[in-house]
């Protein structure tokens, strides 16, 4: 079955310090991935995207992942912490964009702290 | 920026009535979906809908639930009869055919 796996559901990093996410995906095929972000009470907004090409992507807030095809993973990371990144982190895929209709399946997500 | 629009923010509801939910998708997205995040748990689709129809659906879009879009702007979300394991934060998404975009939800309270 199709499936998304966020290993960690908690992670407390220092402000300044590095970040990175962890992301797993089930599929027989290479598919569309996302992370998404949540602050507390909001929706949730896009913070990158990989359809193909370049396995490194850059989103907003400077965050990139990168796509890695022999692992199935798409971990998300940051140089350098802030305050304000402390939210839940969800990661998503699709099996395709030009089917109507097709679901983003999400991760359980990762809730990340940051302490001063 | 172009965004999606969800209505009420917040809304209490007795167990056994109905409640519509609304959204306002981005204008030119053809795409659109509805999601639902129990408190402490991950988001969970519950429908897509393209060209007027139901496209996919999950297990958990049983017959309680409809999906209407009435005009060219308002994609809703009805729930018969509801039930107090109905209470969640709902999202409203709607996608170009690329990256969905998600509103800011509807918390549905069920008491």
């Amino acid at each position: 079955a199709q499936s998304v796996t966020q290993p960690d559901i908690h992670i407390t990093v220092s402000e300044g310090a590095s970040l990175e996410l962890r992301c797993n995906y089930s599929y027989g095929a290479t598919p569309y991935l996302f992370w998404y972000v949540q602050s507390p009470g909001q929706g949730l907004q896009l913070l990158l995207k990989y359809f193909s090409g370049d396995t490194l992507v850059q989103g907003i807030k400077g965050f990139e992942a990168e796509f890695k095809r022999s692992q199935s993973s798409f971990n998300l990371r940051k140089p350098s912490v802030h305050w304000s990144d402390a939210a839940e982190y969800f990661c998503a895929v699709a099996l395709s964009l030009n089917q109507a209709g097709t679901a983003l399946i999400f991760g359980k997500g990762t809730t990340l702290s940051v302490s001063s | 920026e172009p965004e999606v629009t969800q209505t009420p923010s917040h809304q209490v509801t007795q167990m056994g009535q109905e409640v519509i939910l609304r959204c306002v998708p981005i204008s030119n997205h053809l795409y659109f979906y509805w999601y639902r995040q129990i408190l402490g748990q991950k988001v969970e689709f519950l429908v897509s809908f393209y060209n007027n129809e139901i496209s996919e659906k999950s297990e958990i879009f049983d017959d309680q639930f409809s999906v209407e879009r009435p005009d060219g702007s308002n994609f809703t979300l009805k729930i018969r009869s509801t039930k107090l394991e109905d209470s969640a934060m709902y999202f409203c998404a709607s996608s170009g055919g690329g990256s969905a975009f998600f509103g800011q939800g509807t918390r549905l309270t069920v008491v």
